[in-house]
């Protein structure tokens, strides 16, 4: 089974400067995808950003970007010049890209809690 | 930009009492899920959902749930008989066909059993 751990319970940052939010997981398989989602206080689940194991590339939207190192199985998120409504949960999330599986259900982290100090 | 919406956002029942949460997924979207936060911990796959019949089920979801798509557009979970630690936001998701599909979540059903 896999597992996804977010070993930062809690993580700070001022208003324009740089965070980084990490993410190990554990899994044998070698096709698989990567998310982080964004909670709020609302406590919807909003998609951040996504990584395919089998691209070298790292992902980025924005302001946000991730660094996948796929040999350590991390992959973490970078939030540059960081925004009061980027204070929330961040979770890092597994989904296996197996298709006998079908479902490819989300396997998630315990969460990063992020405050952004104005 | 296409939403997966939840009915009700917060619904307080006593104990043993039966419960339907309701879900409309995106309208292109073939899977769908069920996953539970309960307060503080990390968001927990319960079901899928293909092709009208469970695809995939987590050890939580036990004989008290069952799901079912009664019409072209609803996706409801139903919680026979309610225990306390069923208190949880549950929130809806579906995606697309194809293993590369985003999984979009709804803003969550916050359920309290008193």
């Amino acid at each position: 089974a896999q597992t996804v751990t977010q070993s930062q319970p809690e993580m700070s940052v001022q208003e324009a400067e740089t965070v980084t939010l990490s993410c190990t997981y554990d899994t044998s398989e070698s096709d698989y995808y990567l998310f982080w989602y964004k909670q709020p206080p609302s406590r919807q689940m909003i998609l951040v950003i996504r990584q395919e194991a089998y691209k070298q590339q790292n992902a980025t939207e924005n302001r946000f970007s991730v660094n996948f190192q796929k040999a350590a199985k991390s992959f973490s998120l970078k939030i540059s010049d960081s925004q009061l409504g980027d204070a929330a949960m961040y979770f890092c999330a597994y989904r296996s890209g197996d298709t006998l599986a079908g479902s490819y259900q989300l396997t998630f982290g315990k969460g990063t809690k992020l405050s952004v100090i104005p | 930009e296409p939403e997966v919406t939840q009915t009700p956002s917060h619904q307080v029942t006593q104990m043993g009492q039966e419960v339907i949460l309701r879900c409309v997924p995106i309208s292109n979207h073939l899977y769908f899920y069920w996953y539970r936060q309960i307060l503080g911990q990390k968001v927990e796959f319960l079901v899928s959902f293909y092709n009208n019949e469970i695809s995939e089920k987590s050890e939580i979801f036990d004989d008290q749930f069952s799901v079912e798509r009664p019409d072209g557009s609803n996706f409801t979970l139903k919680i026979r008989s309610t225990k306390l630690e069923d208190s949880a936001m549950y929130f809806c998701a579906s995606r697309q066909t194809g293993s590369g599909n985003t999984i979009y979540f709804g803003e969550g059903s916050w359920l309290t059993v008193v």
